[in-house]
């Protein structure tokens, strides 16, 4: 069954820390992984990812993703109080249509 | 470029009744997404169309839920018999067909459901 676990589930820090988020996806037929925030209701897109080795960023946001050890991680540097929410990794399949397998989502929150 | 849109934002209901959705996709996309997530987990596929045609239901889908797109523009969503195990968020998105960007989804701002 193809799996897709994120890490931590829940974290805290303060203003101005560097935060690092795991992804880690077990699927066959591996095309792409992508990178959600979800503040209230509608995730919205950060990243996708496709070539293991090349960082993706975004302003303090960056990702990079490993297909030999089959992870990503996304970074964000001098963290802010609305950088607040829970993000998502997805992964997408060859085999899956454009359908999306998502994990569980951290839950960031950014203390002032 | 207008977004997502859902309709309702939130729908409370008893048990036993039928409740249909509604999403409006971004006016050049041609796939359509359902998805449905409860507190503390990632969305879950439910089902997705290319124009009209219906190309993928998850497996976890109950014959009781139901879906159309039927002229390819917006999509309804409906569950008949309801549960209270239904209660959750019902997420659409949409996305291009173009080759390299067809993952990535644009999600609207959901359907909360709640099946007392």
């Amino acid at each position: 069954e193809d799996k897709v676990v994120q890490s931590p589930l829940s974290l805290v820090v303060h203003e101005g820390d560097t935060v690092t988020l795991n992804c880690s996806y077990e699927v066959t037929n591996f095309r792409s992984l992508l990178w959600y925030k979800q503040e209230k209701k509608a995730p919205t897109f950060l990243f996708m990812l496709t070539s293991s080795g090349i960082e993706k960023k975004s302003g303090r946001l960056s990702s990079i993703l490993d297909k030999k050890e089959l992870f990503s991680i996304l970074n964000i540097t001098a963290t802010q109080t609305g950088d607040s929410a829970v993000y998502l990794c997805a992964v997408g399949m060859e085999t899956s249509g454009s359908r999306l397998t998502f994990g569980e989502g951290t839950q960031l929150t950014v203390n002032p | 470029d207008t977004g997502v849109s859902q309709d309702p934002r939130h729908k409370i209901t008893k048990r036993g009744q039928n409740v249909t959705f509604r999403c409006d996709p971004i006016s050049e996309h041609n796939r359509l997404y359902w998805y449905r997530q409860t507190l503390g987990q990632g969305p879950e596929f439910l089902t997705y169309f290319q124009n009209e045609a219906q190309l993928e239901k998850s497996r976890l889908l109950s014959d009781r839920f139901s879906a159309e797109r039927p002229k390819g523009s917006f999509s309804t969503l409906e569950i008949q018999r309801t549960e209270q195990g239904d209660s959750a968020m019902y997420l659409c998105a949409s996305s291009s067909q173009q080759g390299a960007v067809r993952e990535k989804l644009f999600f609207g701002s959901g359907t909360q459901l709640s099946v007392l």
